[in-house]
């Protein structure tokens, strides 16, 4: 199993300013994901984010909102971009089981709160 | 993509068995059926996993009949630490999975 930390794990925000959220993984693993989950709702993919290639995004969600950076095979980062309010999420990072493929480990996820 | 439907909330009490169900209609034959438990603040752990049949590991049993239509998740003799959502995916690649509304279980003393 991997494990996974994010940073920071909460954060208060004003709106029209960005955070960048950061995920680590404890072993090297090909494949990223970034959910969002809002209060009291299931988790939304975000986006999927191979090292070496740029992130491939979900219906609803853009580049130039949550831009996605992975500069090797152990970290990646999520911007959420000009927050507003709605932005006011738990931002999670998985990854896939390298072995198994169908089993993702989960970040404890980063609360976002926008004002 | 396979849709999942499953109750928004159950309760019971510890000491019970718990099952839950999840209606897949449009299920592939690739796909896959895996649920996942969460507890408030932390994020999704895996559970279990399955395509046909039975399925049994240490923490829960997966039920999958014949025409794959749906899956029963069972939870032997719960206790209060079970209180989660748990929520049942349907796909055969793992980054095209969606999380549905998930089951709120709720264990009484």
């Amino acid at each position: 199993s991997a494990v996974i930390s994010q940073k920071p794990s909460r954060d208060i925000c004003q709106r029209g300013t960005s955070l960048t959220i950061q995920c680590q993984v404890d072993s090297q693993v090909t494949m990223m994901f970034w959910y969002r989950q809002q209060p009291g709702q299931s988790l939304t993919l975000i986006a999927t984010a191979n090292q070496g290639s740029e992130a491939t995004y979900e219906s609803g969600f853009v580049i130039d909102k949550f831009p996605i950076s992975r500069p090797n095979l152990t970290f990646s980062t999520l911007t959420v971009s000009n927050m507003s309010p709605e932005d006011s999420s738990i931002y999670l990072c998985s990854v896939e089981d390298e072995d198994s493929h169908y089993e993702q480990y989960f970040g404890p996820g980063t609360r976002l709160t926008v004002t | 993509l396979a849709k999942t439907t499953q109750p928004i909330s159950m309760d019971s009490y510890e000491g019970q068995e718990v099952n839950i169900t999840c209606s897949h209609n449009n299920i592939a034959t690739n796909d896959y059926i895996t649920w996942y438990q969460q507890f408030p603040s932390q994020g999704p752990r895996f559970i279990i996993q399955g395509y046909k049949t039975k399925v049994t590991n240490e923490v829960a049993s997966l039920f999958i009949p014949a025409d794959r239509k749906s899956s029963t998740l069972s939870l032997p003799r719960v206790s209060l630490s079970d209180t989660a959502v748990y929520y049942c995916l349907v796909g055969y690649n793992f980054n095209k999975f969606y999380f549905g509304s998930g089951t709120k279980l709720n264990v009484k003393p």
